[in-house]
């Protein structure tokens, strides 16, 4: 049962430029979170959907960033017009249908894709 | 104030040592605590979970949980040098986990 999968793995973008992170979730959940982790930062929550539905986007930056979780397909965090400050890691995150596990904490991260903004 | 604080300073010990990591919150409606462990260049994985006040052991894991004074811990005994990683201290309220800033524990064989 392969893990939480996330694409790439390292992705380089000048500024400006946009940045598409995929996930696919583990196989059977359909609840998808996406954290950012910053230097010397811990992990940020962004942003938790379900299929079709955004859910809780408080953690998302009010403009530039964008996610979905279509019907088919993995889960994108989209971020447009990139600068330095969105160098960082993002982490995928997913967890079972119908289980509040989600809610208790019972995560299952995938290996992050790492941002550098030249 | 942040919501939970995490002192990041690395820590190293030797083989057979007990490992002692903690935090402490502010925010009163966070429901369940939680510690991941997290290697170089992967995600964290869940370590240890737990909603009440008292300990939870696991194994070598202890997690200690005070409502009251609204601090977790983390207890390793017999440190191995496969526990070397970064351990976070998590919480939950609604669909969001708040993080600490992680520990680097490096045991040395």
């Amino acid at each position: 049962n392969a893990g939480v999968m996330q694409n790439p793995r390292h992705l380089v973008r000048r500024r400006g430029q946009e940045a598409r992170l995929r996930c696919s979730p583990m196989k059977g959940h359909s609840h998808v979170y996406w954290y950012r982790q910053l230097p010397e930062e811990g992990l940020k929550f962004m942003v938790y959907l379900q299929k079709e539905n955004i859910i809780d986007e408080s953690g998302m930056p009010k403009e530039r960033f964008s996610a979905e979780f279509p019907k088919e397909g993995p889960s994108i965090l989209r971020i447009q017009q990139v600068v330095r400050g969105d160098s960082a890691a993002y982490f995928c995150a997913s967890s079972p249908e119908g289980d509040r596990l989600s809610a208790r904490g019972k995560l299952f991260f995938g290996s992050g894709t790492q941002l550098s903004v030249l | 104030q942040k919501e939970v604080e995490q002192d990041p300073g690395p820590l190293s010990v030797p083989e057979g040592a007990i490992v002692s990591l903690n935090c402490t919150y502010s925010n009163s409606a966070f429901q369940y605590f939680m510690w991941y462990r997290q290697y170089s260049r992967k995600g964290p994985e869940l370590l240890m979970y737990t909603y009440s006040s008292g300990n939870k052991e696991d194994g070598r894991f202890t997690a200690q949980v005070d409502k009251s004074s609204k601090y977790i811990s983390l207890f390793i005994r017999d440190s191995q040098p496969s526990d070397s990683a970064t351990y976070l201290c998590a919480m939950s309220v609604n669909n969001r986990l708040a993080f600490g800033k992680g520990n680097q524990v490096v045991v040395i064989p």
